[in-house]
């Protein structure tokens, strides 16, 4: 167990539809990271925060949004759904923002678009 | 943009074997990771690598960043059951819009036959 909690851990939904994914860092972690993966584009890093700020945008689609709250949780908003977006969610948080920093990643949420 | 390559994709052996595997790309990364990815859960960091040239152990894992911190490889000693799943390198860039964002590899599947 890494400490990173996600919710849901699965999640069925139809193409249009808007989706909010949770994350809850380890304890003391400030950053929270999320990649994406799928089987045919691999792990892929969405976007990362750093207490409350976003650090740093990876392959992230305008129709997809995170925040980072007061309380370290973040959230990934996907909205307007395609197939496509099917895909294993995972979040990762670490002590800080260095390039030094170990990123322990949770469960993972398995987003399923009909 | 960055792109890893990671060989082989898949691998078959005998339990009691030697594996090897290993990571290249296309530029340099400050550091490289290796993860450890079993079904229905997050990568989970087996060996991180700081310094180009070092050489890390962690029980019967060796992994070493290459001088020219292009690449990377991992070696497992003496391979049992458990050992089974999918093995990721990952490389993090050295800052600006790479910071702390991970690039990963497209995972070596390992299968050890008992």
């Amino acid at each position: 167990d890494s400490g990173v909690t996600q919710t849901p851990k699965h999640l069925i939904t139809a193409t249009g539809q808007r989706v909010t994914l949770r994350c809850s860092p380890r304890s003391g972690d400030l950053s929270v990271y999320w990649y994406q993966q799928s089987l045919d584009q691999g792990l892929q890093f969405l976007i990362h925060y750093y207490n409350g700020e976003e650090r740093a945008k990876g392959n992230i689609l305008e129709r997809f949004s995170a925040q980072q709250f007061p309380d370290l949780h973040s959230e990934l908003n996907l909205s307007s759904l395609e197939l496509g977006d099917s895909a294993l969610y995972f979040c990762a948080s670490s002590v800080g923002a260095g390039v030094q920093e170990t990123q322990y990643f949770g469960p993972g949420t398995r987003l399923l678009v009909l | 943009g960055q792109q890893l390559n990671q060989s082989p994709q898949s691998m078959f052996i005998q339990e009691g074997e030697d594996v090897s595997m290993n990571c290249t790309s296309s530029s340099i990364f400050n550091t490289w990771l290796w993860y450890k990815q079993d079904p229905g859960e997050g990568p989970v960091l087996l060996i991180a690598l700081y310094k180009a040239g070092e050489l890390t152990s962690n029980g019967r894992l060796t992994a070493q960043f290459g001088i020219t911190r292009k690449d990377s490889f991992l070696n497992i000693s003496a391979s049992i059951p458990s050992d089974v799943g999918i093995y990721f390198c990952a490389g993090r860039g050295a800052g600006g819009t790479s910071y702390g964002k991970l690039t990963f590899g497209q995972g070596t599947i390992l299968t050890v036959h008992p």
